[in-house]
């Protein structure tokens, strides 16, 4: 299984050009989170799903988009990128919350993205 | 200011030692998380302590929850230099549905 992908891994944009970053998962995790990354800022929630078709805000969601149209599948559109942007993306994907597994998230390797 | 506060932001030991890290939050809690990130990579889950536990162990690791301080502690034994990352907590705030808050993390060097 290869667990949680991202893709691109790195991407330079110039301010006001738009992108999509992709995460996919193949462990079937119900949920799905896109986080940010900033030195001595920890991590950020910008945005999570609970399930497909469903998303909800995080901490930090302004200039972001997302959409869950397959289960499997989590997208975070910049629609129009700036340098406050600049950061690590990382996608989490997680079981529900009953159970065992009580939210235990696995991460993606990440997205590094400048915004000139 | 965040709901997971680390203590310290950066740790140097030698091979062999124990390393400790503190972690404190705010508001209650369901249950608290540690996680181990490699420079460059994700995170990747170490434990999980549960609101109504006070210790837990796996492996070399030692995770104590005080709720009446509102404070978590991370214990690695006989570190390696392998240990070498940054540690983060997170806290899976009571009421929230799996959203975790995360704290600043503190970076560990191990050095042979």
């Amino acid at each position: 299984n290869a667990g949680v992908t991202q893709t691109p891994k790195f991407r330079v944009l110039k301010t006001g050009q738009s992108m999509t970053l992709l995460c996919a998962q193949d462990m079937n995790h119900e949920y799905m989170y896109w986080y940010r990354q900033d030195p001595g800022m920890g991590l950020r929630l910008i945005h999570y799903s609970v399930g497909e078709g469903t998303t909800a805000k995080g901490e930090v969601p302004d200039g972001y988009n997302v959409s869950r149209l397959k289960k499997q599948n989590f997208l975070l559109g910049l629609e129009s990128a700036a340098p406050s942007q600049t950061s690590v993306y990382f996608c989490a994907s997680s079981f529900g919350t009953s159970g065992f597994f009580y939210n235990e998230q696995f991460f993606g390797p990440g997205t590094r993205l400048t915004v000139l | 200011s965040q709901q997971g506060e680390e203590d310290p932001q950066a740790l140097s030991i030698q091979e062999g030692e124990n390393a400790t890290m503190n972690c404190s939050y705010k508001t209650s809690i369901n249950n608290l998380q540690w996680y181990r990130q490699n420079s460059g990579r994700g995170l990747v889950h170490l434990i999980l302590i549960r609101s109504n536990e006070r210790e837990k162990h796996s492996g070399r690791l030692r995770v104590t929850l005080d709720t009446s301080k509102k404070s978590s502690s991370l214990l690695i034994t006989a570190s390696r230099a392998a240990d070498t990352a940054s540690y983060f907590c997170a806290s899976r705030l009571t009421g929230t549905a799996s959203k975790l808050t995360f704290g600043t993390g503190t970076r560990l060097q191990v050095t042979l």
